[in-house]
């Protein structure tokens, strides 16, 4: 059972490289999310997508772009990417439009270092 | 918006004794899902349990239990007969049923159980 599956798990970025984390589901989840987690702090939402098709904003997401390429993927790139976005970086699924006690199911997380 | 709080940096418990983890929430939906998490110290993301704001019960799921106080906009994890595989960070979440319907989580309680 795949579920949610993010790459690459660790990467090692020079200050104003681009890179692009994957995320695909197999549940055929209509919502997905991108979530970081810096240290000794619970996970804020970069963005989210509703469904396939649809992308909006989260708490922090500047620095970030992502993309619904359809219903199983979502990416996350960083266009230039600065120390400040050194972080773990959590892709997740749920099932449903509308609101629902639906579990939402994690990736296993993605570290990044920027240097 | 919303807002989780979880006061507790760390705790310690003897082993096989039960912990309450603090958390309290904030919201003017009347529509919302409550939910703990767990992370071990390999990062990834453990579902633990759900309660949602119109529930007449507490959440139960095997050793774990939620504490919910409507009123008081509190939402306790209780563990019972603590193990020393429940060392790990717990996160409280919150997930409303307008706007983003994203989890907004606290900052998370750092559980250390001693034999």
């Amino acid at each position: 059972n795949a579920g949610v599956t993010q790459t690459p798990k660790f990467q090692v970025l020079k200050t104003g490289q681009s890179m692009t984390l994957q995320c695909a589901q197999d549940m055929n989840h209509n919502s997905m999310y991108w979530y970081r987690q810096d240290p000794g702090m619970g996970l804020r939402l970069i963005y989210y997508s509703a469904s396939e098709g649809t992308t909006d904003k989260g708490e922090v997401p500047n620095g970030y772009n992502v993309s619904r390429l359809n219903k199983r993927e979502f990416s996350l790139r960083l266009e230039s990417a600065a120390p400040s976005q050194t972080s773990v970086y959590f892709c997740a699924s749920s099932e449903g439009r509308g609101f629902s006690g639906n579990t939402i199911y994690f990736g296993e997380g993605s570290w990044l270092t920027v240097v | 918006a919303q807002k989780i709080t979880q006061t507790q940096p760390g705790m310690f418990v003897q082993e096989k004794e039960a912990v309450t983890l603090d958390c309290t929430y904030d919201t003017s939906d009347p529509s919302y899902g409550l939910f703990w998490y767990k992370q071990p110290s390999s990062g990834e993301m453990i579902f633990l349990i759900y309660q949602g704001s119109y529930d007449q019960q507490n959440a139960t799921e095997g050793r774990y239990s939620l504490n919910f106080q409507k009123a008081r906009k509190s939402a306790n994890l209780v563990i019972s007969a603590s193990q020393l595989g429940d060392s790990a960070m717990y996160f409280c979440a919150m997930r409303v049923s307008t706007g983003r319907r994203a989890l907004t989580f606290g900052s998370g309680t750092r559980l250390q159980v001693q034999p």
